[in-house]
C-alpha cells in the first residue's frame, strides 16, 4: 500500500506555544489530505479536509484559527496547533488519498503533550 | 451521532479462536472499510467492500456487508496474539472520502 509519513512522531511543548505537524505522502500524489484527532481509547474524529492548493474544510466545532492547515503541495500538508493548551494534548493522525484510490492511507500519528 | 458503530466494544478470546466484530451504520454508503490500529500507532487498511458487494476475503479476514440492514461484519479466523489491536470500520459516504466516518472501534485481545 501507499506510504504516508508524519513528523514529529511525538512532541512535548509548553502551554502557549505553537506546534507544527507535517504529513507527507511518500509514493503518490495526494490530492486530498485529512487530519484526525484521537483521544485515548476513542475513535478518530475528523478535524478537517484539505485539497491541494485550496483552503481546508473544517468540521463543525473545530476552530480554524487554532488548527491551521496548509496543503501547499501534492505531497505535503501541515497542521499547526497555535497557542497550544493542555486540552489540545491528543494523538493527531493524517491520511491521504488521490483520485484513483478509494482508500485513505494513514500516517503513523503524532502524539502531542502540552504542559 | 456516529455513522458507524462497532460491537462489541471489547472482545477477548484465546489464540486459535475466531473473532467476529460487527459494524452498523445509518446512511447509504459508497463503500465500507475496515482498519486496524495497534496501540499508539496509525491505522492500517485491512479491507474495502463496496456497496454492491456482499462478501470479501483477504487471508484470514472475511468481511460481509448487508446494505439492507446497514451492517457489516469482520471475521478473523484462527486468531493470533499479534491480532491484538483495535479494529475500526469506516464508511465512505461522499466524494473522495470527504465524508469518511469512523466507528468507535472494537478492542480485540487475543490471549496466548
Amino acid at each position: 500500500g501507499a506510504v504516508v509519513s508524519q513528523h514529529p512522531s511525538w512532541v512535548i511543548c509548553k502551554s502557549g506555544t505553537s506546534v507544527k505537524i507535517e504529513c507527507r505522502s511518500l509514493d503518490f500524489q495526494a490530492t486530498t489530505m485529512f487530519w484526525y484527532r484521537q483521544f485515548p481509547k476513542q475513535s478518530l474524529m475528523l478535524m478537517a479536509t484539505s485539497n491541494e492548493g485550496s483552503k481546508a474544510t473544517y468540521e463543525q466545532g473545530v476552530e480554524k484559527d487554532k488548527f491551521l492547515i496548509n496543503h501547499a503541495s501534492l505531497t505535503l500538508s501541515t497542521l499547526t496547533v497555535t497557542s497550544a493548551h493542555p486540552e489540545d494534548s491528543s494523538f493527531y493522525i493524517c491520511s491521504a488519498r488521490d483520485r484513483l484510490r478509494e482508500t485513505q492511507y494513514f500516517g503513523p500519528g503524532t502524539r502531542l503533550l502540552v504542559l | 451521532s456516529q455513522q458507524g458503530e462497532e460491537d462489541p466494544q471489547a472482545l477477548s478470546i484465546q489464540e486459535g479462536e475466531n473473532a467476529t466484530m460487527n459494524c452498523s451504520y445509518k446512511t447509504s454508503i459508497n463503500n465500507l472499510q475496515w482498519y486496524r490500529q495497534n496501540s499508539g500507532r496509525g491505522l492500517v487498511h485491512l479491507i474495502l467492500i463496496r456497496s454492491n458487494e456482499r462478501e470479501k476475503h483477504s487471508g484470514r479476514l472475511r468481511v460481509t456487508l448487508d446494505t439492507s440492514k446497514k451492517s457489516s461484519s469482520l471475521l478473523i479466523t484462527a486468531s493470533r496474539a499479534a491480532d491484538t489491536a483495535s479494529y475500526f470500520c469506516a464508511t465512505d459516504i461522499g466524494n473522495y472520502g470527504q465524508n469518511f466516518v469512523f466507528g468507535p472501534g472494537t478492542r480485540l485481545s487475543v490471549l496466548p
